[in-house]
């Protein structure tokens, strides 16, 4: 258990259907992120949120929509989703975003999402 | 265009002797570099960090070397335990953006 916990583990989705990647972590920590890795990619950074709001957005299609409703939990909402998307989404906290270098991040163990 | 680079995809190394995996960046403003390890099904775990301002970093068995001049740096394990078998991300920071690597494979022979 790494405090970082993400649900579901696995999902399938048709290009049409409308579904959620919730993350929660119990850390006391300021910052989430959400991170894409795809095959044989870098880790990509989709979104930050350093005090539930919203601090970076690295221009992520639409179809991807965060929500931070609090500084425990964060989601991820997706809707008619390409193939293409098909990757491991994780999630990620922190301290504060600018001293997260000095003690890195503590990532949760990811979704792994099929795009049919 | 990748801004950090880990050139070779695996390594395969005996137990007891060394690891050393390479990191390359291009972007000479980055002023923290860390490592994370990654098992499989699980999320990767920070293992330790190298300020731009220092040139090595010792944590136990791992040790972070940085050269700035040639916008390189290396991670060295050991010895190395087959617990260390997992693929190991560079990253490296400016402020509050990040950029990983794509990774090394390490598998520890017993």
């Amino acid at each position: 258990e790494t405090g970082v916990t993400q649900t579901p583990r696995h999902l399938v989705m048709g290009m049409t259907n409308k579904k959620s990647l919730k993350c929660e972590q119990h850390l006391g920590h300021n910052a989430m992120y959400w991170y894409k890795q795809s095959a044989k990619k870098p880790l990509e950074l989709m979104f930050v949120y350093s005090l539930e709001e919203r601090v970076e957005n690295n221009s992520v299609p639409s179809r991807f929509s965060p929500e931070c409703p609090n500084s425990s939990h964060l989601f991820l909402h997706l809707h008619t989703l390409q193939p293409e998307d098909s990757a491991l989404y994780l999630c990620a906290s922190s301290q504060e975003p600018a001293i997260a270098a000095n003690y890195g991040y503590t990532f949760g163990s990811g979704t792994r999402l099929t795009v049919v | 265009d990748q801004q950090v680079k880990q050139n070779s995809p695996s390594l395969s190394v005996q137990e007891g002797r060394i690891s050393i995996l390479n990191c390359d960046y291009t972007n000479s403003m980055f002023d923290y570099f860390l490592w994370y390890k990654k098992y499989p099904a699980e999320g990767p775990t920070f293992l330790i960090s190298i300020s731009s301002i220092k040139d090595k970093n010792e944590d136990g068995r791992f040790t972070v070397f940085l050269n700035k001049s040639a916008k390189h740096l290396s991670l060295h394990i050991v010895p190395s335990q087959p617990g260390d078998s997992a693929v190991y991300f560079c990253a490296a920071s400016k402020g509050q953006n990040f950029v990983f690597g794509p990774g090394t494979r390490l598998s520890v022979l017993p």
